[in-house]
């Protein structure tokens, strides 16, 4: 249990479907974030959130949508989503969004399984 | 950022050491050495980092060269449950960036 709980674990959606992934962290802190891992490819960032704020929207077309309504929790909205979106969602949180230095650590979720038909 | 490169995989016997290595040559004076692992149906977690010394915790060692052009994440008796992939990754300390980048890491397999 790392304190970043991402539900569901696994999603199923059509390509007209419309589906949000919740992610909530219990670690007090202050930065949200969610990455995608696609098979057999690293993990990519998609978006950052630092005190609620959007602080990077790394070229994620608009069927992704990001909602952070509190440092606790972050969404992501999923429509017309299409086949090569199905991947392993990761939601992380880190203190603040200047991970590094000597103490600052990423916690990750363990993900949601998302597959598009 | 700059890029680290480490083997796609590597393998291990149970209780035996691992010592995973990675390089970074274009490393620069700010840039901390952080090592995440992924267990099979999970997220990353942290394991160790270090900026030039070696630095020691509950989990793994690391070894930083003296030129920080490479180093090694050191597992002193492995087990079943170290079976993941391991990723190197330099972030810049105090800076502005955020922006983790994984690379492919090292799936190290331990063999019972």
């Amino acid at each position: 249990e790392t304190g970043v709980t991402q539900t569901p674990r696994h999603l199923v959606m059509g390509m007209t479907n419309k589906k949000s992934l919740k992610c909530e962290q219990h670690l007090g802190h202050n930065a949200m974030y969610w990455y995608k891992q696609s098979a057999k490819k690293p993990l990519e960032l998609m978006f950052v959130y630092n005190f609620k704020e959007q602080t990077e929207n790394n070229s994620v077309p608009s069927r992704f949508s990001p909602e952070c309504p509190n440092s606790s929790h972050l969404f992501l909205h999923l429509h017309t989503l299409q086949p090569e979106d199905s991947a392993l969602y990761l939601c992380a949180s880190s203190q603040v969004a200047i991970p590094g230095g000597n103490n600052e650590k990423l916690f990750f979720g363990s993900g949601t399984q998302l597959s598009v038909l | 950022d700059a890029k680290t490169t480490q083997p796609n995989s590597m393998e291990s016997n149970e209780e035996e050491p691992v010592h995973l290595p990675c390089n970074h040559s274009t490393i620069s004076g700010t840039d901390y050495i952080h090592w995440y692992r992924q267990l099979p149906s999970q997220g990353p977690e942290y394991v160790i980092h270090g900026l030039t010394s070696n630095v020691n915790n509950r989990m793994a060692s690391l070894a930083i060269a003296e030129d920080r052009k490479s180093s090694t994440l050191i597992l002193h008796r492995a087990t079943l449950r170290d079976a993941a992939v391991y990723y190197c990754i330099l972030i810049s300390g105090g800076g502005s960036n955020y922006k983790l980048t994984f690379g492919k890491g090292t799936l190290l397999t331990v063999n019972p």
